[in-house]
């Protein structure tokens, strides 16, 4: 059973636009929320977390928003880059508990 | 620091050979986790490790996958027989204390079994 839904599978974004890439989880009990950034070829990396006593979290460029009554949270990558481009996947698990990780999406940014 | 190191990075094999893919941790982290990816499953936890002790195999889908963790710089995961289905990348990663916060994943072993 998947816990972590991701969406969308992939986006095509130009230069300077804006990458949003949602996911849903159903463990009410996921209190960790990590986002990882995958390049061809290599390990994920990762990108940015957040916890769900916020509801926003920014690094640079790229946003995480959290809701937790949805049991959602998002990634925003403002002002888009080519080096941007790469597979993101979201996770969600308990402290000290297993990650689970979404399908992943596939962000393409145009030159 | 080098990060985690994986060997080798592809492994072309015949069915029924057995597989052997190598790790070494970032050193000084207590963690070390072995995930499988492929398109239709996505990334999955097949086994971790603290202290080097396996904590939670559950994730292993057979009696064929083995992992081993002899010291705190050296893992084995194998696969024996290895079977079609087995073709994927698999990644090794670590993290320090904070069991899942923060994994450092390797670049990955690319294994295709014909």
């Amino acid at each position: 059973q998947q816990q972590v839904k991701q969406s969308p599978q992939s986006l095509i974004v130009q230069k300077g636009g804006i990458s949003i890439i949602n996911c849903a989880y159903e463990n009410t009990a996921f209190d960790y929320f990590p986002w990882y950034q995958q390049f061809p070829g290599k390990g994920p990396a990762l990108l940015i977390a957040i916890r769900p006593d916020v509801s926003e979290k920014k690094e640079g460029r790229f946003t995480i928003s959290f809701n937790k009554s949805a049991k959602q949270f998002s990634l925003h990558i403002m002002d888009s880059q080519p080096g941007d481009s790469a597979t993101y996947f979201c996770a969600a698990g308990q402290s000290w508990g297993k990650l689970q990780f979404g399908a992943g999406t596939q962000v393409v940014v145009t030159p | 620091d080098a990060g985690v190191i994986q060997s080798p990075r592809h492994e072309v094999t015949e069915m029924g050979q057995e597989v052997t893919l190598r790790c070494k941790p970032i050193s000084g982290h207590d963690y070390l986790f072995w995930y499988r990816q492929t398109m239709m499953r996505g990334l999955e936890l097949l086994i971790y490790f603290n202290n080097n002790v396996p904590i939670d195999d559950s994730g292993m889908p057979e009696d064929r996958f083995s992992a081993k963790m002899p010291n705190a710089s050296f893992s084995t995961l194998k696969i024996q027989p290895s079977e079609p289905r087995d073709s994927a990348v698999y990644f090794c990663a670590s993290s320090i204390s904070g069991g899942f916060e923060k994994l450092f994943f390797g670049s990955g072993t690319q294994l295709s079994v014909l």
